[in-house]
């Protein structure tokens, strides 16, 4: 069975600074797919910025960047010039590839919250 | 596009009441997802469907819960009778194979005295 485990409960950051929130996984899946969410006190759950395991190279959005390192089933997420509106809890995501065209579920993280300060 | 459409926003009930979740599905997407939020169990998924059919349900709690998907555009989740312990956030979700992303409607707060 697949696990998702965040580590961190909780992140501080001052505005316009970096940050990194860590997340490791457990698979012996060979392709897959990794998603951050992130949720603000509104409570909608909305897609920061997902990555494929076949891709080698690093998905980015804007100011958020993963660190994808497949071999150590580590899945980081960077959000550079951290602004006020990135306050939230932040959740690593896994999923299996679709089977004859069916989606499969979502495995969370337990999940960081992360707060901006002025 | 309005997303997914979840109703109602909020749900109070007494304890053995039967309770019933509401969901549209982003027209075009061919998976529907239930998932829970607790803060001791964390986002768990309940059940999800493809093409309107159950795939996988391992994750509903007991026989008190049920989902139903009549059409492609309305799923439901009833709880009968409801419990304390049934109280969380119940998040509907849907998504399509070609993009492997799911879109999470606002949710659903349900709160059982």
């Amino acid at each position: 069975a697949q696990t998702v485990t965040q580590s961190q409960p909780e992140m501080s950051v001052q505005d316009a600074e970096t940050v990194t929130l860590s997340c490791t996984y457990d698979t012996s899946e060979n392709n897959y797919y990794l998603f951050w969410y992130k949720q603000p006190p509104s409570r909608q759950m909305i897609l920061v910025i997902r990555q494929e395991a076949y891709k080698q190279q690093n998905a980015t959005e804007n100011r958020f960047s993963v660190n994808f390192q497949k071999a150590a089933k580590s899945f980081s997420l960077k959000i550079s010039d951290s602004q006020l509106g990135d306050t939230a809890m932040y959740f690593c995501a896994f999923m299996k590839p679709p089977i004859s065209y069916n989606t499969d579920k979502l495995i969370f993280g337990t999940g960081t919250r992360l707060q901006v300060f002025p | 596009d309005a997303g997914v459409i979840q109703s109602p926003r909020h749900e109070v009930t007494e304890m053995g009441q039967e309770v019933t979740l509401r969901c549209k599905p982003i027209s075009g997407h061919n998976s529907l997802f239930w998932y829970r939020q607790t803060m001791m169990r964390g986002l768990e998924l309940l059940i999800y469907f493809n093409n309107n059919v159950p795939i996988d349900d391992s994750g509903m709690p007991e026989d008190r819960f049920s989902a139903k998907m009549p059409n492609a555009s309305f799923s439901t989740l009833k709880i009968q009778p409801s419990e304390p312990r049934d109280s969380a956030v119940y998040f509907c979700a849907s998504g399509t194979p070609s993009s492997y992303e799911q879109y999470f409607g606002p949710g659903t707060r349900l709160t059982v005295t």
